[in-house]
């Protein structure tokens, strides 16, 4: 079955920088690759999300690439703010018709002042 | 305003009752799903339902059970509570492509 692996499982940045979170999935037939944010305390929420049918996706400073031939999509977060602090999930569609959302483990990411 | 509601937001109850987490959707949505989470840790999924008097169990084993008679409404119940149940507990409903997750704001569980 599919499989997401999410690295790193922390990631600490100074305020401003940049930030770049890596998920690899293995099932090929994968098409949906969506991103969530879960701040402290709250619910997940969808940021952004790419079909395989598109290399990068931007919405103001987050942005997602995709590389179907390596299986592998990422999180791009510029000029980070100290509400950026969180922790992502990405995930990869699997199954025909009814699709379910295979997560990946979760990045802490820590914004430093 | 449509939602994803879940009752009660914290619970703290003694080992082996019996309880019920409560979750309903304004959103119109068919698909809902029952997600158990440690603070800040991965998402494992319980249970899911496709539709009315559809419910299948996910990829965590888990002791609990859920009923979908209502559209709007997939309440999960505990037997019989143990302190290892004590995590979050998060609904989510899905439209009907299943790809879009909307998650409520969760109950999170002790059991004593």
């Amino acid at each position: 079955g599919e499989n997401v692996e999410q690295h790193p499982s922390t990631l600490s940045v100074q305020e401003g920088d940049s930030a770049v979170i890596k998920c690899t999935y293995s099932d090929s037939a994968s098409n949906y690759f969506p991103w969530y944010k879960q701040e402290l305390g709250k619910r997940p929420q969808l940021i952004i999300d790419i079909r395989s049918n598109v290399g990068e996706k931007k919405d103001q400073r987050i942005a997602v690439t995709l590389n179907k031939t390596a299986k592998h999509f990422s999180l791009h977060i510029t000029e980070t703010q100290p509400e950026d602090s969180a922790v992502y999930f990405c995930a990869a569609t699997t199954g025909w018709g009814n699709y379910q959302l295979i997560w990946g483990a979760g990045t802490k990411l820590i914004i430093k002042p | 305003e449509a939602d994803i509601y879940q009752t009660p937001r914290y619970l703290v109850i003694g080992t082996g009752k019996k309880i019920t987490l409560e979750c309903s959707q304004t959103m119109g949505h068919d698909k809902m799903y029952w997600y158990q989470q440690d603070p800040g840790m991965e998402l494992h999924l319980i249970h899911y339902s496709y539709g009315v008097n559809s419910t299948e169990k996910g990829d965590l084993s888990s002791e609990s059970t859920v009923s979908r008679i209502r559209t709007e409404h997939f309440p999960l119940t505990l037997e019989s509570a143990r302190p290892s149940h004590t995590s979050q507990y998060l609904c989510a409903s899905s439209d009907q492509g299943g790809e879009k997750l909307f998650f409520g704001s969760g109950t999170q569980l002790s059991v004593l």
